[in-house]
């Protein structure tokens, strides 16, 4: 057990409905990263946020929202579903922002989207 | 963006045999770390290389850091069942905090 929390475990959900992936990171630990997963493009880095801020942004797009709030828990909005959304979500957690941090991965939430 | 690329995709041993997974870049990685993801599970950090040259050992597993930082390297010696998994390296340069190789999926033949 990592102590990295996500909810729901599981979503199904149809396509251009809204959903949200909700994360809680390790006790102590101020940023969070949030990761696509799917079978034919490995890990993909979504966005990061740092202490309520947002640090660094990868492939995300716009369809997708993140925040973190003032108790260090993130929530990753997905709006305007389509097919291709359907994938692993994993959040990561890391005491602290900079690259010499090892991640703390949850347990995921997968996204089915129909 | 920087890209780092992982062989083999997959690979299938008897139990006992030895193991290795290559990490490459075309670019000088500032750190690379390597996390193992089990069936079903999520990455989970195993080390992280940060000097060129480097060597660590962890049980039966060594990882390598080239001389050039341009590649990394995971063996496992006398693979185990409990070794099963997807292995991938990251780098940790540039902007984003983490470029993920596509990993390299081991199976175990017991």
């Amino acid at each position: 057990d990592s102590g990295v929390t996500q909810t729901p475990k599981h979503l199904i959900t149809a396509t251009g409905q809204r959903v949200t992936l909700r994360c809680s990171p390790r006790s102590g630990d101020l940023s969070v990263y949030w990761y696509q997963q799917s079978l034919d493009q490995g890990l993909q880095f979504l966005i990061q946020y740092y202490n309520g801020e947002e640090r660094a942004k990868g492939n995300i797009l716009e369809r997708f929202s993140a925040q973190q709030f003032p108790d260090l828990h993130s929530e990753l909005n997905l709006s305007s579903l389509e097919l291709g959304d359907s994938a692993l979500y994993f959040c990561a957690s890391s005491v602290a922002p900079g690259d010499a941090y090892e991640q703390y991965f949850g347990p995921g939430t997968r996204l089915t989207v129909t | 963006g920087q890209q780092v690329m992982q062989i083999p995709q997959y690979q299938h041993v008897q139990e006992g045999e030895d193991f290795t997974t290559y990490c490459n870049s075309s670019t000088t990685l500032s750190n690379i770390q390597w996390y193992k993801q089990r069936p079903g599970g999520h990455p989970v950090f195993l080390i992280q290389l940060v000097k060129s040259g480097e060597v660590k050992k962890q049980k039966r597993l060594t990882f390598q850091f080239g001389e050039a930082k341009k590649n990394s390297s995971l063996h496992i010696t006398a693979t185990q069942t409990t070794d099963v998994g997807t292995y991938f390296c990251a780098d940790t340069s540039g902007n984003t905090p983490l470029v993920f190789g596509k990993g390299t999926r081991l199976s175990v033949i017991a």
